[in-house]
């Protein structure tokens, strides 16, 4: 199976700040078929992109995905206090449908 | 607008079954799959299955076959999941998602369920 390696497992940074969040699989993602969830203490998890690069109705812009191959990136250009929390990739090219281990993005 | 809700948070001793239910509103129920993905206690999540809601097929997780089934009842536009064979590393919250795909296998999800605390002790 495909296992994802996010990093860093933990990032601290203020509102205003620009946040990078990395997603590494252990073999390509067949036509970047990568996903990233938003998930807040005790609700479901957000859609924000698929397809790597798209992002998911009502996501706003400063919300942007990239990558191919085995590397993928989130960023969010300028964090908003609602912007603080856990972020997990998944892929949905080869089953099992594995996710990362989650990036906790903490107001410092 | 897009509901998933599912049934309450359940108890069950080792060696049982767990059948939860999600309820799905606001949409065409058939032109969607749905999978059912869990999450431990602290910790990240998992995709078990999914199953299309247009023509029942559905695909496991290896990890799940023999001891899970997914079903849908397009009457009342209702998915069920049944975990058999209880053990205490099961105790997980399981969310059912609407994914995108209804008939070719897995994709992604854009709705999720607001979960179900499935609980595993003696």
């Amino acid at each position: 199976e495909i296992v994802l390696t996010q990093t860093p497992g933990t990032l601290s940074l203020s509102p205003g700040e620009r946040a990078t969040l990395s997603c590494r699989a252990s073999q390509s993602v067949t036509n970047s078929l990568l996903v990233w969830y938003q998930q807040k203490p005790g609700q479901a998890p957000r859609l924000l992109m698929y397809g790597a690069s798209s992002r998911a109705t009502g996501i706003p812009d400063r919300f942007r995905g990239s990558g191919f191959g085995t590397d993928f990136t989130l960023t969010i250009s300028r964090l908003e206090p609602e912007d603080f929390a856990v972020y997990y990739c998944q892929q949905y090219a080869t089953s099992p449908y594995t996710f990362g281990q989650g990036t906790k993005l903490e107001i410092k | 607008q897009v509901q998933l809700v599912q049934s309450g948070a359940e108890v069950k001793k080792p060696g049982a079954s767990v059948k939860v239910s999600c309820k799905a509103s606001g949409y065409s129920f058939t032109d969607y799959g749905i999978s059912w993905v869990r999450q431990d206690p602290g910790q990240g999540l998992e995709w078990m299955g999914w199953i299309s809601a247009y023509n029942d097929n559905a695909n496991y997780a290896q990890k799940f076959q023999g001891r899970i089934t997914m079903t849908t009842d397009t009457s009342t536009s209702t998915a069920y999941m049944e975990l058999r064979s209880l053990r205490s590393d099961d105790t997980a919250v399981y969310y059912c998602a609407r994914d995108l795909s209804a008939v070719a296998g897995s994709t992604f999800f854009d709705y999720w369920g607001q979960g179900t605390l499935v609980t595993v002790s003696s």
